[in-house]
């Protein structure tokens, strides 16, 4: 167990509607990564937060945004969902310690599936 | 850019049997690279990685990898593979210079590892 929780596990919805994941990073972990993997583009970098703020974005789709609050968690907001959007989300988080050589723990993933 | 290619998709040993998983990467500057694991409905394990100093990285459940810089290779291996080390096994790589933490994975090789 890495100490990433992501609720929910899994969750079925239809085209077009909007769903948030969330994501609790380990303890004392500033660092918020999520990640998609799908079948046919393997694991992608969506976006990173740290310390409540946005670091860094990757292939993420102006449908989906996301936001680290407070107390750290973060959640992963998709909308106007396609069948495309069908895939596993992966939360990480990291401890920054200005060195960069920080290691990525994932929690185990919520699978969404669009129909 | 950064990038990083695992040459096999699939890998078959026997149990007892030294177990290599291949990997070659691409990035601008120096390199950081890590080695997960995925088991079926779980989230990825870390299991090592390489920041600088001794090219030969050990790390969990027995497994170590070897950095060549020259051949731009991160080959992951276990002197004697187990029944249980089946599993999907991802190979990424951070460039150095870069600024948003993001982890570049490979397409993952699926480890087999037979009785």
């Amino acid at each position: 167990d890495s100490g990433v929780t992501q609720t929910p596990k899994h969750l079925i919805t239809a085209t077009g509607q909007r769903v948030t994941l969330r994501c609790s990073p380990r303890s004392g972990d500033l660092s918020v990564y999520w990640y998609q993997q799908s079948l046919d583009q393997g694991l992608q970098f969506l976006i990173h937060y740290y310390n409540g703020e946005e670091r860094a974005k990757g292939n993420i789709l102006e449908r989906f945004s996301a936001q680290q609050f407070p107390d750290l968690h973060s959640e992963l907001n998709l909308s106007s969902l396609e069948l495309g959007d069908s895939a596993l989300y992966f939360c990480a988080s990291s401890v920054r310690t200005g060195r960069e050589t920080d290691t990525q723990y994932f929690g185990p993933g919520t699978r969404l599936t669009v129909l | 850019a950064q990038s990083v290619a695992q040459p096999e998709d699939q890998v078959n040993v026997a149990e007892g049997n030294p177990l290599t998983v291949k990997c070659t990467y691409s990035v601008s500057g120096n390199p950081y690279l890590f080695w997960y694991v995925q088991y079926p409905n779980r989230g990825l394990q870390f299991l090592l990685k390489y920041i600088t100093g001794d090219n030969l990285v050990k790390g969990s459940y027995g497994f170590e990898a070897e950095f060549n810089k020259s051949q731009t290779s991160f080959h992951l291996k276990k002197p004697s593979a187990l029944v249980s080390d089946s599993a999907l096994y991802f190979c990424a790589v951070r460039d150095r210079r870069s600024n948003d933490y993001k982890l570049s994975f490979g397409a993952g090789t699926t480890v087999t590892v037979r009785a």
